[in-house]
């Protein structure tokens, strides 16, 4: 069964600690995305990485770091230094064509909630 | 950067009757223009998608326009179900692996 996962569903953290995301795919895409999602709001890009052992910051990587050490994995962590954390992660994944943008396919979502 | 404007916000439809999602964008170097459906507590799923070399894309009850001329794109559902009721994103793209989203449609169909 091919797929995006990510894990855990719901998470919860105290303020000041440091929590990772977990990201995994199978569809053997080389792209992969995370995005934050706020109510009433439209998703935005935190980091994406085109192939392994690089990535590139999008438009909220402020508080934020990635890792791409695997094609299939690519963990978020979100740092204390996030101001406002509480929000549903989503990660994506595509093919990563050169040319043009293709088709992102996401995972069910994770949603951090800070205490 | 590229920025999507997404109307209405939220939409409610008598069952069998049609939905119009309109998005405009800002960037005329903008190619790609994906529509997403999201339902609650799940993540998006592509549901239709064109890009800028064709002006309309159908597919059983979903269509997408798109004028590039005027930057506006728009999503039709033709006999709106229950099962159509959602949050439903459209994108944009410039073909750099970026998408830019829109705010989203709540889109309500009453039985």
């Amino acid at each position: 069964d091919g797929g995006i996962t990510q894990s855990p569903k719901y998470l919860f953290r105290k303020e000041g600690q440091n929590v990772t995301l977990s990201c995994e795919q199978n569809l053997n895409h080389d792209a992969m995305y995370w995005y934050r999602q706020d109510p009433g709001q439209g998703l935005r890009l935190i980091y994406y990485s085109q192939i392994v052992n690089d990535f590139q910051k999008g438009d909220i990587a402020e508080g934020y770091s990635v890792s791409r050490e695997k094609k299939e994995s690519f963990p978020l962590t979100v740092t204390s230094a996030q101001k406002n954390p509480t929000a549903f992660y989503l990660c994506a994944s595509s093919r990563g064509l050169a040319r043009y943008t293709d088709t992102q396919y996401f995972g069910p979502g994770t949603r951090l909630t800070v205490l | 950067g590229e920025n999507v404007e997404q109307h209405p916000s939220t939409l409610s439809v008598q069952e069998g009757d049609s939905a119009v999602i309109k998005c405009t964008y800002s960037d005329s170097a903008s190619n790609y223009f994906p529509w997403y459906k999201q339902e609650l507590g799940k993540g998006p799923q592509l549901i239709i998608d064109i890009r800028s070399n064709v002006g309309e894309k159908k597919d059983q009850r979903i269509a997408v326009t798109l004028n590039k001329t005027a930057k506006h794109f728009s999503l039709h559902i033709t006999e709106t179900q229950p099962e159509d009721s959602a949050v439903y994103f459209c994108a944009a793209s410039t073909g750099d692996y970026k998408l830019s989203f829109g705010a989203g449609t709540t889109v309500t169909v009453r039985a």
